[in-house]
């Protein structure tokens, strides 16, 4: 089983709609997490960290479920310049601080 | 603030020939990260420098691969000879140390193709 693991999409939805993304890890001791975003032909961006059971920014909310072992990244009200790669991000449980990214989920928004 | 610096940004080479990638950090960056990025795939670390020390160079093949990072600032990733199969995108990041907390920073990448 990879370490992280997403479904590579494409997601393509209308703008206003709202859409979700799941991420699957598999070290339960996994403490954070981050979501990038990566535009096309451009480096992978910090968007949103992840360290208790959620976080909210806007219109973009990510939700830990430690249970299940997944990170959930949902986009409420999608806006064209949301289209980009979506990458899931789990750092190892070790002295290495090593950086695990998934293989990204791509979106796209249409008008 | 200037972000991180890579150059070239585009590299067209024959296999077999040397290629070299240049990085400069964030000013004040203590750590530097080196990744390979395949087509459809996230970043890979091949290395990470803590200040001029390679920390973690376990998945830099270093059968062709080397990096260096002689003053703790500036950055170079060489291969030779470059093979088919190396054909990637080269980013270089950068945080202000390493940690699980501490955000790192990309830079725009070098896009190699090997003929």
């Amino acid at each position: 089983r990879k370490e992280v693991e997403q479904d590579p999409g494409p997601f393509n939805v209308p703008e206003g709609a709202t859409v979700a993304f799941n991420c699957t890890y598999s070290n339960s001791a996994s403490q954070s997490f981050f979501w990038y975003r990566q535009d096309c032909r451009k480096e992978p961006k910090l968007l949103m960290s992840v360290y208790s059971s959620g976080n909210e920014d806007g219109r973009f909310t990510a939700q830990l479920n430690r249970a299940s072992q997944y990170i959930s990244l949902l986009i409420r009200d999608s806006k064209l310049s949301d289209s980009a790669t979506y990458l899931c991000v789990v750092p190892r449980v070790d002295s290495s601080y090593k950086l695990i990214f998934g293989s990204g989920t791509r979106l796209l928004v249409r008008p | 603030e200037a972000g991180v610096v890579q150059s070239p940004r585009y590299k067209i080479i024959e296999k077999k020939q040397p290629v070299a990638f240049w990085c400069n950090p964030i000013s004040g960056h203590n750590t530097l990260y080196w990744y390979r990025q395949n087509l459809g795939q996230g970043p890979e670390l091949l290395i990470r420098y803590e200040n001029e020390e390679a920390v973690d160079d376990s998945q830099l093949p270093k059968d062709r691969f080397s990096a260096e990072r002689l003053k703790g600032v500036d950055s170079t990733l060489k291969i030779q000879p470059a093979e088919l199969g190396d054909s990637a995108v080269y980013l270089c990041a950068s945080s202000v140390t390493s940690g699980t907390y501490n955000e790192q920073f990309f830079g725009p990448g070098t896009r190699l193709t090997v003929l």
